[in-house]
């Protein structure tokens, strides 16, 4: 069965400061591969997703990542990050089609002014 | 993208009593998928609804505990039934997206809390 992790339970940087939040799945193909938000009292939010093809992908809110299949990695980006960024983030696979997400355990993601 | 609303967004129930949480999308969906969030977790699939036929439950998930109606495209129903404290969560529905593909799409939840 495929498997999410996020190896970092909870993340503080300064506001202006880069971002790099980890992903790792387990899984003998290539997954679909997504990231949500979740601010909180919020429902989930799609911030990019990856299915094939370019590897670096652009997604919502100045978010990017990046799939290195060889480390079975999709790491989330962002270059400078803002105090409405605070927020959860998850990382979900799919091997199904969209009918088989997997999530990650999340990653709190705390902004200092 | 789909529109998704939830009703209730909280409630707060005492143990042994049902709580049913309704699911409205603003357009025709074939799969609609049913979750549970604990307390600082992250999300787990409780089953998955297509109108027309019974809900596909997850290991560890009962119809008897959580029956789920599905009459149209656009709505469905979870119903937690013979509540206790450990089934205070976070309820979101999400649907599959017609175009593109493979996504998914989320309600803003229902924050449960039994007592």
């Amino acid at each position: 069965a495929q498997s999410v992790t996020q190896p970092d339970i909870h993340i503080t940087v300064s506001e202006g400061a880069s971002l790099e939040l980890r992903c790792n799945y387990s899984y003998g193909a290539t997954p679909y591969l997504f990231w949500y938000v979740q601010s909180p009292g919020q429902g989930l939010q799609l911030l990019l997703k990856y299915f094939s093809g370019d590897t670096l992908v652009q997604g919502i809110k100045g978010f990017e990542a990046e799939f290195k299949r060889s480390q079975s990695s999709f790491n989330l980006r962002k270059p400078s990050v803002h105090w409405s960024d605070a927020a959860e983030y998850f990382c979900a696979v799919d091997d199904n089609y969209g009918q088989n997400f997997v999530f990650g355990p999340g990653t709190r993601l705390s902004v200092l002014p | 993208s789909a529109v998704i609303s939830q009703k209730p967004s909280r409630d707060i129930c005492q143990r042994g009593t049902s709580l049913t949480i309704q699911c409205q999308v603003d357009s025709q969906v074939t799969m609609m998928f049913w979750y549970r969030q604990q307390p600082g977790q992250s999300l787990t699939l409780i089953a998955t609804a297509n109108q027309g036929s019974e809900a596909t439950y997850e290991s560890g998930f009962v119809i008897d505990k959580f029956p789920i109606s599905r009459p149209n495209l656009t709505f469905s129903t979870l119903t937690v039934s013979n509540m206790s404290p450990e089934d205070s969560s976070i309820y979101l529905c999400s649907v599959q997206s017609s175009f593109p593909l493979y996504e998914q799409y989320f309600g803003p939840g229902t924050r449960l809390t039994v007592t």
